[in-house]
Formats: structure tokens, sequence, C-alpha cells
């Protein structure tokens, strides 16, 4: 079964420009978490989306937001880059299930950088 | 979701086991413990959940205390490969609630495997 995938693996924005980063789940599971991870704050969660619904949002401005489709795909946008959003963007997946591991499995990353 | 201390560093030598400590004194009766680590330069990877009682897989073995107020991962012999930062989380799956994909990461224990 293949893994979680991110597109792009890297990316260089300018500040002011927006973003969309894209995550494919692994095939049948339906809630996606998407993460910024930067040296300074370490792993933060910004949101999940579970049947096209965010069921949950972490602590970030909204200049960051996200949407899933019915194919459970998600993306995430930000917009009005800052040089603070330079980070690793990482998504995970997750079959939710009663009972279970309820394991997130996580995608490489996107790396952004922000001139 | 219960915070979590880890010590910031361990090192350990190649075929011995590694021995990784996590304090959560304020878990509640509901919240399940969570091992994930995360290899340099990719996303973090499920290793072992438990709630109360001893663990194990073909990974690790997990073993908390009666009181559930600190546990111990335990990687049996460790090889250079095991070299990641290792992240306790403490997780509330209560069926039907918000967190089921919200990891609450701390800043985990760098645990370094030495030839």
């Amino acid at each position: 079964k293949a893994g979680v995938t991110q597109t792009p693996r890297y990316l260089i924005k300018t500040r002011g420009q927006q973003v969309t980063l894209s995550c494919s789940p692994i095939s049948g599971h339906r809630s996606v978490s998407w993460y910024q991870q930067t040296p300074g704050q370490g792993l933060q969660f910004l949101f999940e989306y579970f049947s096209e619904t965010q069921r949950n949002k972490g602590n970030f401005p909204g200049r960051f937001s996200g949407r899933q489709f019915s194919n459970s795909r998600s993306e995430m946008n930000v917009s009005t880059l800052e040089l603070g959003d330079s980070a690793l963007y990482l998504c995970a997946s997750s079959s939710v299930t009663g009972g279970g591991k309820h394991e997130q499995f996580f995608g490489p990353g996107t790396r952004l950088t922000v001139l | 979701d219960a915070k979590t201390t880890q010590p910031p560093s361990m090192d350990c030598a190649e075929g011995r086991a590694a021995n990784l400590p996590c304090n959560h004194s304020t878990i509640s009766g509901n919240e399940y413990v969570y091992w994930y680590r995360q290899i340099h330069s990719q996303g973090p990877q499920y290793i072992i959940h438990g709630l109360k009682n001893n663990e194990t897989n073909e990974m690790a073995s997990l073993i908390i205390t009666e009181d559930r107020k600190s546990s111990t991962l335990i990687l049996p012999h460790a090889t250079l490969r095991d070299t990641a930062v290792y992240y306790c989380i403490v997780r509330n799956l209560n069926a039907g609630g918000t967190s089921y994909g919200k990891l609450t990461f701390g800043q985990g224990t760098i645990l370094t495997v030495h030839p």
C-alpha cells in the first residue's frame, strides 16, 4: 500500500505570496492532519480534516487554511507569506475507526522557504 | 491532552538496550501513551502505544508504571538506524471526540546510537 505523499517536496516563495501544498493520504484513510515543524517551535498541529470537514484546529492565524476533497486528498494554503512561515509542513493520515491504534502515518513533508 | 517531560538527549551503544523515559504525571484515566520517532528529515513514525498494561511489538517495548505517571520506551537492541528524536505523547482517544488527528508533540529526546 502506498504511503502518504506530499507535493511539492521543496518550495521557495517570497514574502507576501501565497502557497498551496497538497497531501494524498493512504488509500482508505479519511482523516488528514497537518503539522508545521520549525527549529524554534518544534512540531505543531495545524488542523485536521475528516470527511471534508475540519474537525480540529491548532493555534495558527487565519492565513493558514485547508480543505479536504471527497477522495480524502487535502490541501493547505498559506496566504501573505511571512519569513516565519519557513518550515517543514507535514501531513499525516489515519484510519479513524472504533478501536485500533489510531496510528498517524506521516508523509515526507514539504520544505517551504520564504525569502 | 496531558503534558509530557522527556530528557533532551541520551546516548546508547549499538547492540545495547536503549531505555527512554517519559514523565506524564497529569495523565487522566482515558489517556493513552504513544511513542513516535522522527529520523532526520523524515516524517514522524509510530512506534507503540499503551493505556496501562505493558506492550511489546516488533519495534519496541513500552513499560507504564502502575500509577501511569511515567513510562519507558525500550529498544532492546539499538542500531545506528535508531538514531532519531523520540516523542512521548499522551492522547485522549475518546470515540467521537475531536482529537483523533491531533498529536501534541513536545521537544522529545534525541537518541544517539554510537558504534
